[in-house]
């Protein structure tokens, strides 16, 4: 069975642009959830999407947005890239909204 | 603010000794907790889940919550130098809401 997929694997942009990661889950989940994680730290929450709507949002700023489309598939987009954005971004699957949560390998993005 | 905070590493223990990981959380909305494990420059692997009160063994790890001290652990007995990484425990109430991780090191 194929896990979860992330596509890029790494990603170099540079202060001001725009980057959108994308995210295939488990097939039959229908929760995908969005983290960040800088080295040393545990991952933090950004978004939860369930059946295609957003369900929970974390201290982001609004240059930070999500979607799930009809295949439960989910995009992130961070607009105007700030250095601080740098991190690894996983995306997590899970069957619904409180269920065990499964990770993919995560998009390593580095702003320049 | 959700919180979950775990023991402050790094934590080293001896090849075959128990390892003690403590995870402690505020918001007692939190129903479902779990450990992952994370090598370094790898994404989180979950490793075990715990919902009620009490004793979950599974293989050499064995996961304890106490939901009235708000209070969850994980013992890996026999521990194996394979076993080195960064523990994540995570409490899922209205979101998922991860600690800033143990760093353990087992030492042959």
């Amino acid at each position: 069975d194929a896990g979860v997929t992330q596509s890029p694997t790494h990603l170099i942009k540079t202060r001001g642009q725009h980057v959108t990661l994308r995210c295939s889950p488990i097939s039959g989940h229908k929760s995908v959830s969005w983290y960040q994680q800088v080295l040393g730290q545990g991952p933090q929450f950004i978004f939860q999407y369930y059946e295609k709507e957003e369900r929970g949002r974390g201290n982001f700023p609004d240059r930070f947005s999500a979607r799930q489309f009809p295949n439960y598939s989910s995009e992130l987009n961070v607009n105007a890239l700030l250095l601080g954005d740098s991190a690894l971004y996983l995306c997590a699957s899970s069957y619904d909204l409180y269920n065990e949560q499964f990770f993919g390998p995560g998009t390593r993005l580095t702003v320049l | 603010q959700k919180e979950v905070e775990q023991n402050s590493g790094p934590l080293s223990v001896p090849e075959g000794a128990i390892a003690s990981l403590n995870c402690t959380y505020s918001d007692r909305v939190s129903q479902s907790f779990f450990w992952y494990r994370q090598y370094s420059g790898k994404s989180p692997e979950l490793i075990m889940s715990i919902y009620s009160n009490g004793d979950k063994e599974d293989g050499r790890f064995t996961a304890q919550l106490n939901k009235a001290s708000q209070y969850v652990s994980l013992l890996i007995r026999d521990s194996q130098p394979s076993d080195s990484a960064t523990y994540l425990c995570a409490a899922s109430g209205q979101n998922f809401v991860f600690g800033p991780g143990t760093r353990l090191s087992v030492l042959p």
